[in-house]
Order: structure tokens, then C-alpha cells, then sequence
């Protein structure tokens, strides 16, 4: 859904470099979700977000990911010393409230390809 | 745990003919919602409809309509008059279980390649 704001729309790193991929959510949600969908795979889900605090990061690797959605500005998913197993779609999905979740659509972003060489 | 099996990894159909695509889920809970989406190869994903697990009738949305059967688990994707626009990839998807305070995640399955001839 174009709402959902997802910059860039293709990152190529170097290995060891860094990524931060950004997420701006459809005005009035406060819910950001992450999902990476690996090549010929569905999606998985990665890490939900409130403002200022992460809710689930289950899915998360337990190393040089992270994610952050502040008070004011984008939520950041960032990806530090990139290896080529992270060569993948990274997508943001966002929601206005919890309560309304269960009843209503997940949007997505139009998603980051990060492709690391 | 939540599950989701496509197991058709692709399908062909002839434009303007109905085409099915099968989804089965598992899960015990009794809350939960199905999605269906369509990833063309630009990549984006566009959501297509929804299923609550409690909802009567069956949806549908345009062209588009899920042929849900609860005791067998499953949320088939009907559609109809195919377009050569309808080829893309295509995922179900289920969120929940509601009562196990994960309502928020939603679990894909590994998708069907649909592939429309003119």
C-alpha cells in the first residue's frame, strides 16, 4: 500500500558496511511491524514496534540487527557488518492500533532490496 | 505453531478462465484472520481480501473470492475471469492466534507463481 513508506528501494552494501532501511508509517498508525522475505521464501515476521518501544523481537537475529521507532521520524531497521546472507527484501507493514488489528488489513510498504556484494 | 502450506509451488491458467489457488493452515486456536496477497515482480505486496475465523459468509472482493473451509482447514483463493495482469506470485497469509497475545504476527506461506497465457 502506498501509505506506507519504505526507503530506499534497493540498498547495495559492501560486506562489513552498514544498512539502515527506513520506514515511514501510514499517517495515524502507531504499529510498525518488519518482515524479510528471503529469495523463492514468504515472509517472516521480524520485530514489532510502538513509538519509542519495541513490543516482539522474536524474530530478530540475535546479533547485528536492530530497530528503532522514535518519538518523531521513521522507523529504522539497521543491519550492521552486512554479510551476504542478508541479500534479501525487507518489508514494514504498519497498523493504527492494536485493537482495530484483528479486523482490519495489514499494510505494507513497497520494501527494501538490500543486496550485499 | 502457526502454519501455512502452499502447495502448489506454480499454476497456469488460460486468460479469462477461473483458476484456484490452495492454502491450509494449522493452528489451535479458535481466533485468527486469513490473507491473501499478490506480489507481482515489481515486488511490492498488495493485499487482495480477508477471512476472520468467525466470519459466516465467504469473502470477496471484485474478481476475487476465498472459498474458506474451517474444519479442513483450508483458505483458497478463487479467481475468477484471470487477467494477464494476475500474473505474479501469490501469498496466504494468517495472523494470530488472537488469544495468545500474538494477533499482531502474520505467518506467510512460501507462495503460488501463477502464470496467466493469452
Amino acid at each position: 500500500n502506498a501509505g506506507v513508506m519504505q526507503n530506499p528501494r534497493h540498498l547495495v552494501r559492501r560486506r562489513g558496511q552498514e544498512a539502515r532501511l527506513r520506514c515511514s508509517p501510514m499517517k495515524g498508525h502507531s504499529h510498525v511491524y518488519w518482515y524479510r522475505q528471503l529469495p523463492e521464501e514468504g515472509l517472516k515476521f521480524m520485530v514489532y514496534l510502538q513509538k519509542e518501544n519495541i513490543i516482539d523481537e522474536s524474530g530478530m537475529p540475535k546479533e547485528r540487527f536492530s530497530a528503532e521507532f522514535p518519538k518523531e521520524g521513521p522507523s529504522i531497521l539497521r543491519i550492521q557488518q552486512v554479510v551476504r546472507g542478508d541479500s534479501a527484501a525487507y518489508f514494514c507493514a504498519s497498523s493504527p492500533s492494536l485493537d482495530l488489528l484483528v479486523n482490519t488489513e495489514a499494510f505494507f510498504g513497497q520494501g527494501t532490496r538490500l543486496t550485499v556484494v | 505453531a502457526q502454519k501455512i502450506t502452499q502447495t502448489q509451488p506454480g499454476m497456469f491458467v488460460q486468460e479469462k478462465e477461473a483458476v484456484t489457488l490452495d492454502c491450509t493452515y494449522d493452528t489451535s486456536d479458535p481466533s485468527y484472520g486469513l490473507f491473501w496477497y499478490k506480489q507481482p515482480s515489481s515486488g511490492e505486496m498488495i493485499f487482495l481480501i480477508y477471512q476472520g475465523s468467525y466470519d459466516q459468509q465467504n469473502a470477496t472482493e471484485g474478481r476475487y473470492s476465498l472459498n474458506f473451509q474451517k474444519a479442513r482447514k483450508s483458505a483458497n483463493l478463487v479467481i475468477s475471469a484471470s487477467q494477464l495482469g494476475d500474473s505474479a506470485m501469490y501469498f496466504c497469509a494468517m495472523r494470530g492466534p488472537n488469544s495468545g497475545g500474538s494477533n499482531y504476527k502474520l505467518t506467510f506461506g512460501k507462495g503460488t507463481l501463477l502464470t496467466v497465457n493469452p
